[in-house]
């Protein structure tokens, strides 16, 4: 158990629908890191927070949107769900935004069917 | 741009035989590496990671790696393998804001 908490565990949903996917780092990490795993993409990083504030952008689409609230959780937003959006989506934490090489400790994934 | 190439998208072993997993990275800066394991249904494990020092890195599960940086390369290895290493290995290089930009994934399957 990596103590990063997501829910919910699988998400089965329409296209053109939007979803919440939740995030709780662990204890005293400042840092959230959003990636998309799926079978033609592979392992993608999305965006990360660092106490509250973006911090670094990946291939992430407009129609995706993330934000961490005071409490250091995080939301990530998926709007006009398309069916290649399918994937497990993976949330990590770290201990600080600006340490070399920070361990990232993984949650278990939501998985996101889009029908 | 740091890139991550794993050669290999699948690598059958019996069960107490060696085994590499092969990984190339591309990076015009200093680069620090790292390789994740991602048991069946789970998320991913930190199993060892390279930052500066000895090439030689120790990580968990009896599992090491080197860094070769005149071959760009940081292969995974294990002297022994058990059926519970059969798993998804992921290579690993930071990236801009401390994000991790991973390879396409090593499929273990480890054979009795």
């Amino acid at each position: 158990d990596s103590g990063v908490t997501q829910t919910p565990k699988h998400l089965i949903t329409a296209t053109g629908q939007r979803v919440t996917l939740r995030c709780s780092p662990r204890s005293g990490d400042l840092s959230v890191y959003w990636y998309q795993q799926s079978l033609d993409q592979g392992l993608q990083f999305l965006i990360q927070y660092y106490n509250g504030e973006e911090r670094a952008k990946g291939n992430i689409l407009e129609r995706f949107s993330a934000q961490q609230f005071p409490d250091l959780h995080s939301e990530l937003n998926l709007s006009s769900l398309e069916l290649g959006d399918s994937a497990l989506y993976f949330c990590a934490s770290s201990a600080s935004g600006g340490a070399v090489a920070d361990t990232q400790y993984f949650g278990p994934g939501t998985r996101l069917t889009v029908l | 741009a740091q890139s991550v190439t794993q050669l290999d998208s699948q690598v059958p072993v019996f069960e107490e035989a060696p085994v590499e997993l092969r990984c190339n990275y591309s990076s015009s800066v200093s680069v620090y590496l790292f390789w994740y394991v991602q048991y069946p249904n789970q998320g991913l494990q930190l199993l060892l990671k390279y930052l500066s020092g000895s090439t030689l890195v120790k990580g968990i599960n009896g599992f090491e790696a080197e860094f070769n940086k005149s071959q760009t390369s940081f292969h995974l290895r294990k002297p022994s393998v058990h059926i519970s290493d059969t798993a998804e290995y992921f290579c690993a290089v930071e990236t801009v804001g401390r994000a991790l930009t991973f390879g396409s994934g090593t499929r273990l399957q480890v054979q009795p």
